[in-house]
């Protein structure tokens, strides 16, 4: 099945710094690559999102890049706050009509003041 | 206001019994999921149902059970033979198959 690969599991910076979470996948055919974020204690979110007609996409301080060739894609989030430690996890979109939305281990990212 | 509920927040079970876990939403979503959450393991696809009446198979659906009556509601039953159902179970629903998806809070099962 489909296998969604992410990296790494932890992650730790100083608050200004900037932090990249990278995800693998293994269909070719998929075409929808979200990410979310989990705080403590919280349901997940959608923080940011990417289809493959683009190649990168910005929302302030958070970023998606794709690369459909390479089967990889990422997460880029810019002078890191306090409140971005949180759990994000990737997704990609499985193909072929199932429709069924397939997540990441998840990286755990602390920003320390 | 709209969303999507989980209940209950805590359930404890003995091993041998069965459990419905509820979920509703009002967002008229016509696709639900249920997923696993396990330390260090992300989220695991058990079932997933794309329109009423009708409900696939995910990743981990072996002891576990679903139905799709209502639009509304997406139940997931714990069977006595799933072999490791102690987790954190999250129901999502989303307008269609390639949107976001919205999480409820979440119910934490433990069985004893």
């Amino acid at each position: 099945g489909e296998n969604v690969e992410q990296h790494p599991s932890t992650l730790s910076v100083q608050e200004g710094d900037s932090a990249v979470i990278k995800c693998t996948y293994s269909d070719s055919a998929s075409n929808y690559f979200p990410w979310y974020k989990q705080e403590l204690g919280k349901r997940p979110q959608l923080i940011i999102d990417i289809r493959s007609n683009v190649g990168e996409k910005k929302d302030q301080r958070i970023a998606v890049t794709l690369n459909k060739t390479a089967k990889h894609f990422s997460l880029h989030i810019t002078e890191t706050q306090p409140e971005d430690s949180a759990v994000y996890f990737c997704a990609v979109l499985l193909s072929g009509g199932y429709n069924k939305l397939i997540f990441g281990a998840g990286t755990r990212l602390a920003v320390h003041p | 206001d709209g969303g999507i509920t989980q209940s209950p927040k805590y359930l404890f079970r003995k091993e041998g019994q069965n459990v419905t876990l509820s979920c509703e939403q009002n967002l008229n979503h016509d696709a639900m999921y249920w997923y696993r959450q396990d330390p260090g393991q992300g989220l695991r696809l058990i079932y997933y149902s794309q329109i009423v009446n009708d409900f696939q198979k995910g990743d981990i659906a072996e002891g576990y059970s679903v139905s799709r009556e209502k639009k509304e509601s997406f139940p997931l039953t714990v069977t006595s033979a799933q072999k490791n159902p102690t987790a954190f179970y999250l129901c999502a629903s989303s307008r269609g198959a390639a949107g976001e998806l919205f999480f409820g809070e979440g119910s934490r099962l433990t069985v004893l």
